[in-house]
C-alpha cells in the first residue's frame, strides 16, 4: 500500500511564525502536491512538484514556499504565518503513468 | 485555468435511495475525471475516475458519466447506505496540467 505521512497533525502556531509542513512518500512517485482544504472551497492547490528540486505554482501560492530535495520528501513552507493561513493542508503523490493520487491525513494548522 | 463546479453543496437521502452529485468543468482539454470520498476525519481517497473516451462507468453501486460537449459529469450512488456518509469531490485534469482541479465538495448524508 502507498504510505503518505505528514509530519504532524495537529500545529498551532503565532502570526509571524516560520512554519514547515513535511510529507514522505515510500512509493517512488515522482509527482507530489500540496493542497489547501477549507469549508465550502474544496481542495485548492498550492504547489506542486515533478521531480526532485523542480516545482510549479499551483492555484494559491501566495504567502507559501516548498521544497524538494529528496524524491520521498516534499516540504511546505510558510515563511511568515498569518491568521488567513488557518486550514488544513493535504500532500499527495501520484506516479507518473497513473491518475489516482494518494493522501496523507493531513495537518491542521492553526495560527494565532 | 481549470474551473470545476460541483453542486449540490449538502445532499441528504434516506437510506436505500440514490443520489446525484454534479459538476461542470472550464477547459474542453481537461480528459481525467475522478471522484474522491472522504469520510469524516479521514484522507480523501479515489472512488472511480473516468476518462474523456469513456461516456459511463460503473462500479457496483457506483457509476460516473460524462458529457463532453456540455463538460459535465455526474456522480450517481444507488441503493445508499449509511457508510455512504461521507464529502465527496470531482476533480479534473488534462493535457498540460499535471494536477487535479477539485471542485468544492458535496456532503452527503444517508437517513437510516
Amino acid at each position: 500500500d502507498v504510505k503518505v505521512t505528514q509530519s504532524s497533525r495537529y500545529l498551532v502556531k503565532r502570526t509571524g511564525e516560520k512554519v514547515f509542513l513535511e510529507c514522505v512518500q515510500d512509493m517512488d512517485h515522482e509527482n507530489m502536491f500540496w493542497y489547501r482544504q477549507d469549508p465550502g472551497l474544496g481542495l485548492r492547490l498550492i504547489y506542486f512538484s515533478y521531480d526532485v528540486k523542480m516545482k510549479e505554482k499551483g492555484d494559491i501560492p501566495e504567502g507559501y514556499s516548498v521544497s524538494r530535495e529528496k524524491k520521498e520528501r516534499f516540504s511546505l513552507i510558510l515563511e511568515s504565518a498569518s491568521t488567513n493561513q488557518t486550514s488544513m493542508y493535504l500532500c499527495a503523490s501520484k506516479g507518473q503513468n497513473t491518475g489516482e493520487l494518494f493522501f496523507g491525513e493531513g495537518s491542521r494548522l492553526t495560527v494565532l | 485555468g481549470e474551473n470545476v463546479e460541483q453542486h449540490p453543496s449538502t445532499l441528504s437521502v434516506q437510506e436505500g435511495d440514490s443520489a446525484v452529485i454534479k459538476c461542470t468543468y472550464s477547459d474542453s482539454a481537461s480528459n481525467y475525471f475522478p471522484w474522491y470520498k472522504q469520510e469524516l476525519g479521514k484522507r480523501p481517497q479515489l472512488i472511480i475516475d473516468i476518462r474523456s473516451n469513456v461516456g459511463e462507468k460503473k462500479d457496483q453501486r457506483i457509476a460516473v458519466t460524462l458529457n463532453k460537449t456540455a463538460k459535465h459529469f455526474s456522480l450517481h450512488i444507488t441503493e445508499t447506505q449509511p457508510e455512504d456518509s461521507a464529502v465527496y469531490f470531482c476533480a479534473a485534469s488534462g493535457a498540460g496540467r499535471r494536477a487535479l482541479t477539485f471542485g468544492s465538495g458535496t456532503r452527503l448524508q444517508v437517513q437510516p
